[in-house]
């Protein structure tokens, strides 16, 4: 077991709705990425945090923030979610960095109706 | 900016074939990284590759970096049906970020 789980796995929310995706890594690991992955945009980096309360902007981070006050949580919250927002969430964990690769989790399926 | 570009897009195999995709770029990268995806899970890392002109393997599966810097192939010997999925190529980009291919779909002929 990769030591990193999402929850919740779905979740349906109607827009205008804020929700909160969580990321826990049991690998004491520095580094850790939120993606979303969207069929003809492949994965997007959203926000990615390198040590506790340190975290920066991705590529598609209009929309979402990020918190991590503990090395082993990394929560993803959608102020105001909207159908634009409907996709699947990854997160991810790195000892090193981003140059030697990441451990995936399994993904939350978030639909916005 | 920096674009990661594979092919071919999807492939369709028989047992026991041999495959063969590959990752492209204008720009050089030091890195590159080789995911398997399946259905409903995260990518999984399955090659890492840090030097120019190095192959690695890991079981059925081989990878090099291309001399130029430019360039990756992920070679599959012998096909096995848990083989399919999508597998993407990935190389690091400036700000702790991750380049990734599109991916190259693997699905098994009927």
């Amino acid at each position: 077991d990769a030591g990193i789980t999402q929850s919740p796995r779905h979740k349906v929310t109607e827009t205008g709705t804020p929700v909160t995706l969580r990321c826990h890594q049991t690998e004491n690991h520095r580094y850790m990425y939120w993606y979303r992955q969207d069929p003809g945009h492949g994965l997007r980096l959203i926000h990615y945090s390198y040590g506790v309360k340190d975290t920066d902007k991705g590529e598609v981070s209009d929309g979402y923030s990020v918190s991590r006050s503990k090395t082993e949580d990394f929560l993803l919250t959608l102020e105001s979610a909207t159908s634009s927002q409907t996709s699947v969430y990854f997160c991810a964990i790195s000892e090193r960095g981003h140059n030697y690769g990441y451990t995936f989790g399994s993904g939350t399926r978030l639909t916005v109706v | 900016g920096q674009q990661l570009n594979q092919s071919p897009q999807s492939m369709f195999i028989q047992e026991g074939e041999d495959v063969s995709m590959n990752c492209t770029s204008s720009s050089i990268f030091n890195t590159w990284l080789w995911y398997k995806q399946d259905p409903g899970e995260g990518p999984v890392l399955l090659i890492a590759l840090y030097k120019a002109g190095e192959l690695t393997s890991n079981g059925r599966l081989t990878a090099q970096f291309g001399i130029t810097r430019k360039d990756s192939f992920l070679n599959i010997s012998a096909s096995i049906p848990s083989d399919v999925g999508i597998y993407f190529c990935a190389g690091p980009g400036s700000n702790y970020q991750l380049i990734w291919g599109a991916g190259t779909k693997l699905i098994i002929k009927p």
